[in-house]
């Protein structure tokens, strides 16, 4: 089973900062990796799929990069809706498995 | 706009069993392979199940696999969840998801499956 472990858990950031979260995957995945946010009591979100192509309507602010075992979600100037948990989601060894990392907090600093 | 609407959920004891809807709208159901993604309180996403859209391949996390099946309604524009042989672990917001998944009658192909819409989640509880 692939492993995902997202870092930092908890990230503290200022509004209009920037922000880079990290995926780092148990073995290689190629590209095939998507990110998601998720605010509480609301569905979760699409951001990016195939590692780096945003979802339909997701601001440009949100940018994703990486291949293989390390990946990133960079946000930058963060607007106040962008306080949330995100998660990584790889679809490599799919099927039979997709698994999720453990999350990453950001939270207004 | 894509809508999905997830019921169903509630308070059961452990052994027992519950069936979870999802009603979908706005897109053609059977062209679509469905999920379902749950989250333990104070915990992550967790992938449960997928299924294709005609229904005849089915995936399962090895957590649910021999407790859980999938199924669809394409008529009814409806997705289903039953549980079965329920534990406290399986306790959380179950929601259920549109997939980008490319599947045939057989199989479901790689490089693929991700979810670009949600609903917002029913809530079971596993409990005596």
């Amino acid at each position: 089973e692939i492993v995902l472990t997202q870092s930092p858990v908890t990230l503290s950031v200022s509004p209009g900062e920037s922000a880079t979260l990290s995926c780092r995957a148990s073995q290689s995945i190629s590209n095939n990796l998507a990110w998601y946010q998720h605010k509480p009591g609301q569905a979760p979100r699409l951001l990016i799929y195939a590692a780096s192509t945003r979802a339909t309507g997701v601001p440009a602010r949100f940018s994703g990069r990486g291949s293989g075992t390390e990946f990133a979600l960079t946000i930058s100037s963060l607007q106040s809706e962008d306080f949330a948990v995100y998660y990584c989601q790889q679809y490599n060894n799919w099927p039979p498995l997709l698994t999720f990392g453990g999350g990453t907090k950001v939270e207004i600093k | 706009e894509v809508h999905l609407a997830e019921s169903g959920g509630g308070l059961v004891q452990p052994g027992g069993s519950l069936r979870l809807s999802c009603v979908v709208s706005g897109l053609t159901f059977s062209d679509h392979a469905m999920g379902w993604v749950r989250q333990a309180p104070g915990k992550g996403l967790e992938w449960v199940s997928v299924i294709s859209g005609v229904g005849g391949v089915t995936y399962y996390a090895d957590s649910v696999k021999g407790r859980f099946t999938v199924s669809r309604d394409n008529s009814r524009n409806t997705l289903y969840l039953q549980m079965s042989s329920l534990r406290a672990d399986d306790t959380a917001v179950y929601y259920c998801a549109k997939a980008i998944a490319y599947c045939d009658t057989t199989t479901c192909y790689t490089g693929y499956n991700w979810f670009d819409s949600w609903g917002q989640g029913t809530l079971v509880t596993v409990s005596s």
